[in-house]
Parts: structure tokens; C-alpha cells; sequence
């Protein structure tokens, strides 16, 4: 399987809603990504695990929360989220990058349109 | 801080002509450099990346560390290269800065 999937594809929620985007792969891959794309614009980094263990976060409000269970798991919670919030949420994945050696290359889903109203 | 520089936004050209979209970046250390298409309704993917030297699609790219570019080239343009492209930049660890994109429509 070299393929990364994203549920649900599509998502509208309430800004007082709690809500959850998974993503999983099983290509063994040990860094897992969620970037936060809008229309036109390129994707921007939220978060990065790395071994099971968040090791970046990118100045995300905490209304955008992860989680990764697993080695081939990845959510992301959301909570009172803002129509501002309303985007394209990718998930990618990778081998960790190894001191010494070059940066792996990033398998991305399908994305979850998310739509804040 | 790294940054990523796609001149163009859009960049349409005729079937069988000859294309490429400038890519421009700004570190000073030894960066690893990317190219990313988006065709419409499919998902990001890896183009091809400059370690790897080699061809896809047609495509080439090459790292001129004088000129801090990685411009993306192809002879002959076909339809099917109408997407997105973005170029990329990892720096340390494995994480990418993007450039803004640049739409190429390629007509018949």
C-alpha cells in the first residue's frame, strides 16, 4: 500500500462543534505531517510527529489539536473553530529524515475540505 | 529563515513549446530543493527532486547554487503537464517550505 488516505473528504461543522480528520498509511513511514491549505495558496505546515512524538508544531492555536495512536495513524481534533479555519487539510507522510542523510520524500493524501460555518 | 520564490503565477503556453518555471531560493547553507505538482483533482505529488537528477515526465531541474535556482525545464510541452507546480525547500529536517506555485496551462 503506497498510498496515503484521508477521512472525511469533505467536512462542515459549526464553530462550537468538536470534530475529528484522521489520515493513515502504512507504507512504515515514521513522520507524519498536517498542513493547512488554502484556495490558490501553496501549503503551510501545522504539526510533525516524528516516532509517534509531536516534534514540531508550528504556532497552530490550540483549537487545532493532534494526536498520532500510532505509527500509522494521524488525527487532528477540532474544536471551536473559526470560518477563517475553512480550508484544505493535507496529511503526508515519510521515513524520518537521519543525520546525515537527505530528506526522505513526503507522500500526501487526498486532503479534507473543511468548510467552518 | 529559508524562503522560496515562484516569479510567476500562471504561465500558459502552446503544445510543443518549450516551458520552464523559475524557482529561486534564499538560504545560505546547503538546502535540498523539490519540485511538487498538483494535477487538478488528484493530490500532491513529488515531480522530482535535485538529488536524484533525473527526468520525469520530461521534466528536468537543476540546482545552480550561484544563482540560488532550480528552475524546472521541459523541450516540449504537452497538455497533460497542465497543473500546479510547486517548488520546495528542506532544510535540515525534513520539513518543506513551499513556494507560492505557478499555474501551467498548456493549450492545444
Amino acid at each position: 500500500d503506497t498510498e496515503v488516505t484521508q477521512t472525511p473528504k469533505h467536512l462542515v461543522m459549526g464553530m462550537t462543534n468538536k470534530k475529528s480528520l484522521k489520515c493513515e498509511q502504512h507504507m512504515g513511514h515514521r513522520a507524519m505531517y498536517w498542513y493547512k491549505q488554502k484556495a490558490k495558496k501553496p501549503p503551510e505546515l501545522m504539526f510533525v510527529y516524528s516516532y509517534e512524538k509531536l516534534s514540531i508544531n508550528e504556532s497552530v492555536p490550540s483549537r487545532f489539536s493532534p494526536e498520532c495512536p500510532n505509527s500509522s495513524l494521524l488525527n487532528l481534533h477540532l474544536h471551536a473553530l473559526q470560518p477563517e479555519d475553512s480550508a484544505l487539510y493535507l496529511c503526508a507522510s515519510s521515513h524520518p529524515r537521519v543525520a546525515g542523510t537527505s530528506t526522505d520524500t513526503q507522500y500526501f493524501g487526498p486532503g479534507t475540505r473543511l468548510t467552518v460555518l | 529563515a529559508q524562503r522560496v520564490t515562484q516569479p510567476e503565477k500562471l504561465l500558459s503556453v502552446f503544445k510543443g513549446a518549450p516551458v520552464e518555471l523559475k524557482c529561486n531560493y534564499s538560504y545560505s547553507g546547503s538546502p535540498e530543493l523539490f519540485w511538487y505538482v498538483q494535477y487538478s483533482r488528484q493530490r500532491l505529488q513529488l515531480l522530482l527532486r535535485h538529488i536524484s537528477r533525473e527526468s520525469i515526465k520530461g521534466f528536468t531541474a537543476d540546482l545552480n547554487k550561484g544563482e540560488t535556482s532550480f528552475h524546472l525545464k521541459k523541450p516540449f510541452a504537452q497538455e497533460e503537464d497542465s497543473a500546479m507546480y510547486y517548488c520546495a525547500l528542506s532544510v535540515g529536517y525534513s520539513t518543506l517550505t513551499f513556494g507560492k506555485g505557478t499555474m501551467l496551462l498548456v493549450s492545444p
